[in-house]
């Protein structure tokens, strides 16, 4: 598709299991990130991949969070042992460069609840 | 931490008003600012990008300023009509982590008849 996917759309999930989330960037983007938006919050950023260098991990919130990318493709962020307080939508977004300056393409968010 | 604050926190105009909302944010180490415009259960969608003190950018009649000196930009929407009902981000890019966008909380904004 034309656009960044991401799945699943929805996820209810019981306190401890584990979740895995996918994303789909927009081909030829070598930008990936992922933010988690809580209810009553703002956009939170967890983690930023670009190209083959190392990831910018400095937004997961614990080390029950970790994300994966294999090149410029897919991402799947994973919550081990998920809590209540992970219930959130899942962004991720790729982004390109234009004109020197970075523009972000989001996905529709998988949200995520723990019950 | 950037500290990316938005006023107000919700907002609930007419057709036809005309609105603006405020982004505050730290001057120092200023790269870019960003606009966003997220739908209920659509993507966010970049309305503008910011990285000139002074820069006025307009699409339609959706408009934004921005002021890198007193760390603040305003975005307008002239004569507002229900599919503007969205929530309106901005973010900050500073030029220690230029990749990294920190967004605000965002206005969220109704238009009804």
């Amino acid at each position: 598709g034309a656009g960044v996917s991401q799945s699943p759309s929805n996820k209810v999930t019981e306190k401890g299991k584990d979740v895995e989330l996918r994303c789909d960037p927009i081909s030829g983007h070598t930008a990936l990130y992922w933010y988690r938006q809580r209810l009553g919050q703002g956009l939170e950023f967890l983690i930023y991949f670009q190209g083959n260098s190392a990831p910018d991990k400095s937004g997961l919130p614990s080390d029950r969070f970790s994300a994966e990318r294999t090149g410029e493709s897919v991402s799947t962020l994973t919550i081990q042992r998920t809590q209540q307080e992970d219930s959130a939508v899942y962004l991720c977004a790729s982004s390109v460069i234009t004109s020197g300056r970075r523009e972000l393409f989001f996905g529709e968010g998988s949200r995520l609840t723990v019950l | 931490i950037l500290n990316v604050e938005q006023s107000p926190q919700s907002l609930h105009v007419q057709e036809g008003d005309s609105t603006n909302f405020t982004c505050s944010f730290p001057s120092s180490n200023f790269y870019a600012l960003h606009w966003y415009r997220w739908e209920t259960a659509k993507s966010p969608e970049a309305l503008f990008v910011m990285t000139l003190n002074g820069d006025e950018k307009k699409k339609g009649r959706i408009s934004a300023t921005l002021n890198t000196k007193e760390g603040y930009s305003y975005l307008y929407i002239k004569g507002s009509q229900p599919e503007d009902s969205a929530t309106y981000l901005c973010a900050l890019t500073n030029t220690g982590t230029a990749s990294k966008l920190t967004f605000g909380t965002g206005t969220r904004l109704q238009v009804t008849l």
